[in-house]
């Protein structure tokens, strides 16, 4: 089975400060990561994921295998960074199966 | 392109009652995957479909079902509504079939079971 778990529902941050946003994943398996956001009356939107080792929007995430974890950062949290952000698992042998965990709201304060 | 449609936006139904939900892929997408998002939680997968094929199934009862056409857009039926059905219902869309394929959401049905 496999399962995402984002430990925070809510993280506040001042702007300028670092953010990180926790995800833990369990899959027996290769799997692939990534995070989705979903701003303020938008639709969901892929932010990375972990095979394209990109930084986007200043956000990067590591894939820990051994600590099982996709934690998101960002150095500088910025006040449009507020959103709705999930971590999502993707088994290599489940076609397009994206396994989503419960989502983690961000509040960057002025 | 408009980017991945869904109709209607929201609806109201009664107990066991069944319901129709509609999707449009973008252009050139075959991989239709439907998700239900209950409030407070994140998208649970429904199924997949690709080139009018089921590829994959969620666990959830057989009154949920799905079909893709030959254009590509995809209904899902959900039939005798409980309360929990209630949820907003996402649609997404991609070139083909497998993990290493961008998904593209929609913005969803709202469903309300009363």
């Amino acid at each position: 089975a496999q399962r995402v778990t984002q430990p925070e529902k809510l993280l506040s941050v001042f702007k300028g400060a670092p953010v990180e946003l926790k995800c833990n994943y369990s899959y027996s398996g290769s799997p692939e990561l990534f995070w989705y956001v979903q701003y303020s009356r938008q639709r969901l939107q892929l932010l990375l994921r972990h095979i394209s080792r990109e930084s986007i929007k200043g956000f990067t995430a590591d894939l820990n295998k051994g600590e099982t974890s996709f934690h998101l950062k960002k150095p500088f949290a910025q006040e449009e960074d507020s959103a709705m952000y999930y971590c999502a698992l993707s088994g290599s042998t489940s076609g397009s199966r994206l396994t989503f965990g419960e989502g983690t709201q961000l509040t960057v304060n002025p | 392109d408009a980017g991945v449609t869904q109709s209607p936006t929201h609806l109201i139904k009664t107990r066991g009652q069944h319901v129709t939900l509609r999707c449009s892929p973008i252009s050139g997408h075959k991989s239709v995957s439907w998700y239900q998002q209950v409030l407070g939680q994140g998208p649970q997968f429904i199924f997949q479909y690709y080139e009018k094929e089921e590829r994959g199934r969620g666990n959830f009862p057989d009154r949920f079902s799905a079909r893709q056409f030959p254009n590509y857009s995809s209904e899902l039926n959900v039939n005798a509504l409980l309360l929990g059905d209630s949820a907003l219902y996402l649609c997404a869309s991609s070139l083909a079939s497998g993990s290493g394929y961008e998904q593209y959401f929609g913005p969803g049905t709202r469903l309300t079971v009363t």
